[in-house]
């Protein structure tokens, strides 16, 4: 089983904050990483896939980074609305683990008006 | 076009009790997943196919059974349900085995309990 961790588990922010938090994963035999946002009652969605090492990734106020020698990423949310407040996941993909994406328990971020 | 579509929404079953979770999506995609999610737990990969006719185990399959009817379909059976599968189940596809990088695209979730 591989060992994917997000931190922190929960981050309550002000609007207009900017934030920021990790997913770690095992730095070996790395393929891909994915981010998804999860709004409470809605499906997961895919908001960046990560292949290279040093790869960035934005979407509107939300960027990606990716250091896969030392075995993390973190997710940017730069003016924190409202409407932001969702559950980021990060899954690790793994050439050992063909087929098979591991997920971190995730990151539940509540932004306060 | 739906994406991703699961039915039933919500299942009450008793101990012991069999049922079978549908899944289809209308993406063309080649690749299908069951998840499980858990209270305070990330998504848990039960059992995924990576193309129309292949079946292979996730993390947590004990207690599960699939199908991949066709490219569209994937369905999840429970043979004798166990109050320790109480959780919202999800499916996902992706256009192929997540090996290429492709996200995944996922259905709005049963929620099962088991009593």
């Amino acid at each position: 089983i591989l060992n994917v961790e997000q931190s922190p588990q929960s981050l309550h922010v002000q609007e207009g904050d900017s934030t920021n938090f990790t997913c770690s994963f095992p730095s070996s035999n790395f393929y891909a990483l994915h981010w998804y946002r999860w709004e409470t009652a809605k499906s997961p969605e895919a908001l960046f896939v990560m292949t290279l090492n040093g790869d960035e990734k934005k979407k509107g106020r939300i960027s990606a980074t990716l250091n896969t020698k030392e075995g993390y990423s973190y997710l940017y949310i730069k003016g924190s609305q409202p409407e932001d407040s969702a559950t980021y996941l990060c899954a690790f993909i793994s050439w050992t683990n063909a087929g098979k994406s591991t997920f971190g328990d995730g990151t539940t971020l509540t932004v306060k008006p | 076009n739906a994406g991703v579509t699961q039915t039933p929404k919500f299942q009450v079953l008793k101990t012991g009790q069999s049922m079978t979770l549908q899944c289809a999506q209308d993406m063309n995609h080649n690749s299908m997943y069951w998840y499980r999610q858990d209270p305070g737990m990330g998504l848990r990969l039960i059992y995924y196919s990576a193309s129309e006719g292949t079946t292979d185990k996730g993390e947590v399959p004990n207690g599960y059974n699939v199908s991949r009817l066709n490219k569209r379909e994937f369905s999840l059976r429970l043979e004798s349900a166990a109050p320790s599968q109480t959780s919202v189940y999800f499916c996902a596809s992706s256009e192929n085995l997540i090996l290429r990088g492709d996200e995944q695209y996922f259905g709005p979730g049963t929620r099962l309990t088991v009593t």
